[in-house]
C-alpha cells in the first residue's frame, strides 16, 4: 500500500516569489508520481509527472518537481508565481503493480496543499 | 478534442435514495477511473473499469458500484444514499499514452 503526506496544508505567498510545496510517499514498490492542480469548482489538473529517467520532471505553467528516491520526497516548485495559481496542489502516486496496461492504475492522492497568491 | 464529460454536473438527493452518474471518456481512452473528493476526507479512489471490466476498488461499500459500456462510458451507482456520500464524484479516462485526464466532477449533495 501507498500513501502520500503533503506536509503543508496551506501556503501563503506574495505574488513572484518562489514557491515550494512539499510532498512524501511511502511505498514498498516502485512509483509513479504526479502533481494535479484544482482550481475552484473545477476537476483535476494534471501539472507534471514522474515515470522514470530524469529526475527533475518540467510541467505545464512554469512549475517542476524533483523525483528524491533516498528521500522519497517529490517536492513541487516555481520560481516566481502569479495570483493566478492560487488552487488547491494535490501530489499523487501510483505503483507500477497496479499499473494496467492502458492506464497508470489508481492513483492515491495527499491531503492536498492551499496556494494562495497575494498581490 | 472534447474532455471526459461528467453529468449531471450537481444534483440534491434524500437520504436513502439511489444515484446514478455518468462519464464519458476521451474518444480512444478505454479506462475509467472513479474518485470521491468529500469534505475532509479528501481524494478517495472508488473505482477503475478498463475494457468493460472492474480492474480495481477502493475501499468502499457494496452500495457503490457502476459499470463501464462497450462505448467505454461509464456509470457510477450510489444505493441507500447516506449524509456522508455528499461529495464531488470525479471520473478520470487514460490512454496507452499514459495520460489521465480528469472531468469537472459531479457535486453530489444528500439532505
Amino acid at each position: 500500500a501507498q500513501s502520500v503526506t503533503q506536509l503543508d496544508s496551506q501556503v501563503p505567498v506574495f505574488e513572484e516569489a518562489p514557491v515550494e510545496l512539499r510532498c512524501n510517499y511511502s511505498s514498498s514498490v516502485s512509483v509513479y508520481l504526479f502533481w494535479y492542480v484544482q482550481y475552484p469548482n473545477q476537476g483535476l489538473q494534471l501539472l507534471l509527472k514522474y515515470l522514470s529517467g530524469s529526475t527533475l520532471v518540467k510541467g505545464i505553467n512554469g512549475f517542476e518537481a524533483e523525483f528524491n528516491k533516498s528521500q522519497t520526497s517529490f517536492h513541487l516548485r516555481k520560481p516566481s508565481v502569479h495570483i493566478s495559481d492560487t488552487a488547491e496542489y494535490f501530489c499523487a502516486v501510483s505503483d507500477l503493480a497496479n499499473a494496467g496496461g492502458t492506464s497508470y492504475g489508481k492513483l492515491t492522492f495527499g491531503q492536498g496543499t492551499i496556494l494562495t497568491v497575494h498581490p | 478534442e472534447a474532455g471526459v464529460t461528467q453529468s449531471p454536473t450537481h444534483l440534491i438527493k434524500t437520504r436513502g435514495q439511489q444515484v446514478t452518474l455518468r462519464c464519458s471518456p476521451i474518444s480512444g481512452h478505454t479506462s475509467v477511473y472513479w474518485y470521491q473528493q468529500a469534505l475532509g476526507l479528501g481524494l478517495q479512489f472508488l473505482l477503475w473499469y478498463d475494457e468493460g471490466e472492474e480492474r480495481n476498488r477502493g475501499n468502499f461499500p457494496p452500495r457503490f458500484s457502476g459499470r463501464q459500456f462497450p462505448n467505454y462510458s461509464s456509470e457510477l451507482n450510489v444505493n441507500a444514499l447516506e449524509l456522508e456520500d455528499s461529495a464531488l464524484y470525479l471520473c478520470a479516462s487514460s490512454s496507452s499514452g499514459h495520460k489521465d485526464f480528469f472531468g469537472q466532477g459531479t457535486r453530489l449533495t444528500v439532505v
